[in-house]
């Protein structure tokens, strides 16, 4: 069973057109939770840390929320240059402290 | 600036060929990290570091092989045990606080087999 399931796995939407992109995980004692967008042939860019539920962040069009079960990337208008893979990721206490468990990752595109 | 260089960018290993893929940072991190993806399957853990002369097998070892001599250069060769190393592979550091900061990636080796 995976620890870390994103939804949906590929994501199409028109330019200004806002939705979520979900994250759920089922470790237990959450360290942290990170979001982190990935374009092609290149490595993870950091945009988020989330710590407890109830917490948000925002970033330009992004905005980042955390339950005690998921979290939701929200792009608000969404632009062309916003479409690559977002990747999920958690660090928790019943890993070794230093890794994070990674979800397999959102593709969005967004048509002009 | 500070960041994570990963080589080479693009590498082509014959059959029973080893192969080694170069990871430095000058981030003054602890910790180190391989991972490979595959389309569809994620980040999947290979190697960590925590520490220098010091390295744990992740999820996916077999195959693999690390050294970390230094605490700026964590090397990873790709053994001619692993059978399918056709894959993007990815390295990353941090504190040895990442369950608050995370990672920090490199821009990724692509390797294929030919």
């Amino acid at each position: 069973e995976d620890q870390v399931t994103q939804s949906p796995e590929a994501l199409r939407l028109q330019e200004g057109e806002s939705s979520s992109l979900n994250c759920s995980y089922t470790v237990s004692g959450l360290r942290g939770l990170f979001w982190y967008r990935q374009d092609p042939g290149k490595g993870p860019e950091f945009l988020f840390t989330l710590y407890s539920a109830g917490e948000e962040k925002e970033k330009e069009r992004l905005k980042a929320t955390l339950t005690k079960k998921e979290s939701f990337l929200h792009i608000t208008a969404p632009k062309p240059e916003d479409s690559a893979t977002y990747l999920c990721a958690v660090a928790y206490s019943g890993a070794g402290s230093y890794q994070l468990t990674f979800g397999k990752g959102t593709k969005l595109s967004v048509i002009p | 600036d500070g960041g994570i260089t990963q080589s080479p960018k693009y590498l082509f290993r014959k059959e029973g060929q080893n192969v080694t893929l170069s990871c430095e940072q000058n981030l003054n991190h602890d910790a180190m990290y391989w991972y490979r993806q595959d389309p569809g399957q994620g980040l999947r853990l290979i190697y960590y570091s925590q520490i220098v002369n010091d390295f744990q097998k992740g999820d996916i070892a077999e195959g693999y092989s690390v050294s970390r001599e230094k605490k700026e250069s964590f090397p990873l060769t790709v053994t001619s045990a692993q059978k399918n190393p056709t894959a993007f592979y990815l390295c990353a550091s941090s504190t040895t606080l990442s369950s608050y900061y995370g990672y920090t990636f490199g821009s990724g080796t692509r390797l294929t087999v030919v």
